[in-house]
């Protein structure tokens, strides 16, 4: 069966900061990854995806994410943290597996971004 | 939002009572899904349609029934509300188009079961 870990459930960072939100998956065959953000009472936003090709992905808002098939992560990352970005950030995989389109996600990781 | 509507937007019920939530879409998408949203659990799918009257069940489909007469429309039903079914809960299409594989979600309906 196909899985997500998301093993913070919550980041602080000061502004300006780099950060990192980890995402953890396990699958059989060729990974489809996804990243989504969820601001308060909103639905989830698509920030980024990796399908194939490039290991290092880049998406909305400046955020990005490294695919590491070795260690079957796909962090998300960005280089200057704003308070903007403080949210709550969904890794995502679809399922190959079954032939369907569902996806499975992760718990969710809070990210707090302090000024 | 990619034309995902959901209503209502926010519900009271009391246990023991039938409850329908209503997943609309424009876009003529095949896919769509109902997932609750709760603490500590991130999103869990109910139900999914791969079609007009072809759906299939989730994770944490128990208490729940869904229906599709039509592409746009994905109706989820709680036969009889319960308080563990509290939560908030999103529809969501999947495009098949090569190149936009992910997911879009609706607003979100908040159901509060007494």
């Amino acid at each position: 069966a196909q899985s997500v870990a998301q093993p913070e459930d919550q980041v602080n960072v000061a502004e300006g900061n780099p950060l990192t939100v980890k995402c953890t998956y396990s699958v059989s065959g060729n990974p489809y990854l996804f990243w989504y953000v969820q601001y308060p009472n909103r639905g989830l936003q698509f920030l980024l995806k990796y399908i194939t090709g490039d290991n290092l992905v880049k998406g909305s808002y400046g955020f990005e994410a490294e695919f590491n098939k070795s260690q079957t992560s796909f962090h998300l990352k960005k280089p200057s943290a704003l308070v903007s970005d403080s949210a709550l950030y969904f890794c995502a995989v679809r399922d190959t597996d079954s032939g369907t389109y569902k996806y499975i996600f992760g718990t969710g990781t809070r990210l707090k971004v302090l000024a | 939002d990619a034309g995902i509507t959901q209503s209502p937007r926010h519900k009271v019920t009391e246990t023991g009572t039938p409850v329908t939530l209503r997943c609309h879409q424009t876009e003529n998408h095949r896919y769509m899904y109902w997932y609750r949203q709760d603490p500590g659990h991130g999103l869990r799918l109910i139900h999914y349609s791969y079609g007009v009257k072809d759906t299939d069940k989730g994770e944490v489909s128990d208490g729940y029934s869904v229906s599709r007469s039509k592409t746009e429309d994905f109706l989820l039903t709680l036969e009889s509300a319960t308080s563990s079914q509290t939560s908030v809960y999103f529809c969501a299409i999947s495009p098949e188009r090569t190149g936009e594989e992910t997911q879009y979600f609706g607003p979100g309906t908040r159901l509060l079961v007494l």
